[in-house]
């Protein structure tokens, strides 16, 4: 297998603030990684294909002003939500997706985010 | 657009073999994957399954894969507590590398 991580595991912020979620592949480099929400008993839905060294393609009805994404090595990618709002609130979840093989997306733990 | 198929919710007495099930409708899908989510934690992959292929099997897990009806299945042998939880079924869509998540499968596995 292969070892993502994300950081923070949880993070409580304030209405209006801005928040940076870390996602890092461990023991690989992924030129692609992906960034997710899930809403409670529901199934993933894509919010942007993050590139690195280049601008990230989000999914339409993503406001990409609002969730900027920076991929500045191959195993870094983060997600800042700006301005949050509590609508915001949700669990996001960070995939990288392995070069070789069956370009399997091997994902992180999740963040949930509360915005108060 | 392309869309990804499953059963909300299966019952199972420990020891059983379960079955889940799920549908898609890319007909140009290269790739198959079964992940699985416990609460509160992200997706662990279990495995995944070339569109070339009908069936693979990984220890307890067998995946069938019936191209001409796009019906992808994933058993679970002797089936455990510890296997609670969601099951994702997911085609990757064309070559941008995205996937397609069906709204997967709760898995309850009863002593």
């Amino acid at each position: 297998g292969a070892v993502v991580s994300q950081h923070p595991s949880r993070v409580i912020c304030k209405s209006g603030t801005s928040v940076k979620i870390e996602c890092r592949s461990l023991d690989f480099q992924a030129t692609t990684m992906f960034w997710y929400r899930q809403f409670p008993k529901q199934s993933l839905m894509l919010m942007a294909t993050s590139n690195e060294g280049s601008k990230a393609t989000y999914e339409q009805g993503v406001e990409k002003d609002k969730f900027l994404i920076n991929h500045a090595s191959l195993t870094l990618s983060t997600l800042t939500v700006t301005s949050a709002h509590p609508e915001d609130s949700s669990f996001y979840i960070c995939s990288a997706q392995k070069p070789t093989g069956g370009g399997e997306q091997y994902f992180g733990p999740g963040t949930r985010l509360t915005v108060t | 657009g392309e869309d990804v198929e499953q059963s909300l919710f299966l019952s199972v007495r420990e020891g059983d073999s379960s079955v889940i099930n799920c549908t898609y409708t890319d007909s140009s899908s290269t790739y198959l994957y079964w992940y699985k989510q416990e609460p509160g934690a992200g997706l662990q992959l279990l495995t995944y399954i070339f569109s070339n292929m009908d069936m693979k099997q990984d220890q307890r897990l067998t995946v069938l894969l019936n191209k001409k009806d796009k019906h992808l299945s994933l058993r679970i042998a002797d089936t455990q507590t510890g296997d609670s939880a969601i099951y994702f079924c997911a085609d990757s869509s064309g070559n941008t590398g995205k996937l397609i998540f069906g709204q997967g499968t709760t898995l309850q596995v009863k002593p």
